[in-house]
């Protein structure tokens, strides 16, 4: 069955540096997002791409933040200049379309822990 | 805004106890509404879903029903395995495009032999 596939699983990083987080969403899908989970609390919404461009973004998603689809692949996450409270579980989906019986595909996640 | 509701956790149960997870939701829309599972070390799988008031999703021993008048999903099971041990989250998909999704908490469930 295709799956999502996110790597790193873990991502150690220092205050201040950047980081990319990568997804190769499922193949034929056209909508992809990014959610993190902070230890303990909700999965929440970062931010939704189709068509090349972003479609909706939560407050979360501030400068800091970037998605890029650079090839027909891969799905990234950027945080130019990680903070503390950075540090969580992000998650990557995908899916076809977006009529009511349309599921997004999870990948397994990046933990990332900012030092 | 939107937002889901669960029930707190963890729950520890012993193998062929009935299950009941609680949720409830509040959505300005007419969401669908998902259960989500995560296995250790894995991601978020679909558990199963339903698209409209009364609708009975279904899989593996698992039920929930879309009850509109009293904005739930909760999800049972009436006789949980220890491969049931897992993270549970309850979600809503709001109607429109891009919809994105909005996760409650999630709840550890864990069964012992």
């Amino acid at each position: 069955e295709p799956e999502v596939t996110q790597t790193p699983s873990h991502q150690v990083t220092q205050m201040g540096q950047e980081v990319i987080l990568r997804c190769v969403p499922i193949s034929n899908h056209l909508y992809f997002y990014w959610y993190r989970q902070i230890l303990g609390q909700k999965v929440e919404f970062l931010v939704s791409f189709y068509n090349n461009e972003i479609s909706e973004k939560s407050e979360i998603f501030d400068d800091q933040f970037s998605v890029e689809r650079p090839d027909g692949s891969n799905f990234t996450l950027k945080i130019r200049s990680t903070k503390l409270e950075d540090s969580a579980m992000y998650f990557c989906a995908s899916t076809w379309g977006t009529g009511r019986e349309n599921i997004q595909y999870f990948g397994a996640g990046t933990r990332l822990s900012v030092l | 805004g939107d937002s889901v509701t669960q029930m707190e956790g963890p729950v520890t149960l012993s193998e062929e106890a009935f299950l009941t997870i609680n949720c409830t939701y509040t959505a300005t829309g007419y969401p669908s509404l998902f259960w989500y599972v995560q296995y250790p070390g894995e991601g978020l799988q679909l558990l199963l879903k339903a698209t409209k008031a009364d609708d009975k999703g279904s899989n593996k021993g698992f039920e929930a029903t879309y009850r509109k008048e009293t904005t739930s999903f909760h999800l049972e099971k009436g006789s949980v395995q220890v491969s049931d041990s897992a993270v549970y989250f309850c979600a809503l998909r709001d109607t429109g495009a891009n919809s994105k999704l909005t996760f409650g908490k999630g709840i550890t469930l864990s069964v012992r032999p």
